[in-house]
């Protein structure tokens, strides 16, 4: 079952605008990390952010975490063609302990116009 | 060459087949997983493996079976494919902390006739 519910399920922007992309969970988590698929291509890890932390940044991408809320954004600021490609959350759910291990959400695709 | 390699990178099989996807890391981690993504559903978790002599079913983990054949190598087999098990199959490692997240293969898109 799926831990991670990504929203929205499709985005569309122009080049150059802010893609944002949320993350909804169900359970208490370690962490909470986002990945980055381009077509039918493996995914590649682009940061993670831990339970204790509400902000992070990497580059261009800003990601925040509410645990509160249970929930995450991913902030891509001043976005590429090349930036188009499936974002994934994935969380890390506390009581795995030694034994912990990713539940991916169902993904969102991002396209970015020229 | 890729930190993880997956074998092979296409494969069309009859049903009822036996069938292997390998997968091989240079990562030097520990732990080893098997993840099968559909299209609308996600990447869900097939088989995992903390070490050598450590394996665990995931969440779908009917119809499949794994081997860790060493710290570098982990195998999934399909005993008898069935067309629902058409899907693209990942391979991920990590290290024990997973703090720097998992590392993924290319995948093996599989059919199933």
């Amino acid at each position: 079952s799926q831990q991670g519910e990504e929203d929205p399920q499709a985005l569309s922007i122009q080049e150059g605008e802010n893609a944002t992309m949320n993350c909804s969970y169900k359970t208490s988590i370690n962490n909470l990390q986002w990945y980055r698929q381009n077509s039918g291509r493996g995914l590649v890890h682009l940061i993670l952010i831990r339970s204790n932390e509400r902000e992070k940044h990497s580059g261009r991408l800003r990601v925040t975490l509410d645990t509160s809320k249970k929930s995450s954004s991913l902030l891509i600021t001043a976005s590429r063609a090349a930036d188009t490609a499936s974002y994934f959350c994935a969380t890390d759910a506390i009581g795995g302990g030694a034994n912990s291990k990713l539940t991916f959400g169902k993904g969102i695709t991002l396209s970015v116009r020229p | 060459d890729a930190d993880v390699t997956q074998t092979p990178r296409n494969r069309i099989t009859k049903t009822g087949k036996r069938i292997m996807l390998e997968c091989s890391q240079t990562k030097g981690h520990d732990r080893m997983y098997w993840y099968r993504q559909d299209p609308g559903l996600g990447l869900r978790l097939i088989y995992y493996s903390f070490d050598v002599k450590d394996i665990n079913k995931g969440e779908i983990s009917d119809g499949y079976s794994v081997s860790r054949q060493a710290q570098a190598k982990f195998s999934l087999s399909l005993e008898s494919a069935i067309p629902n098990q058409t899907a693209l199959y990942f391979c991920a490692t990590s290290d024990t902390s997973a703090y720097y997240g998992y590392t993924f293969g290319s995948g093996t898109r599989l059919t199933v006739v």
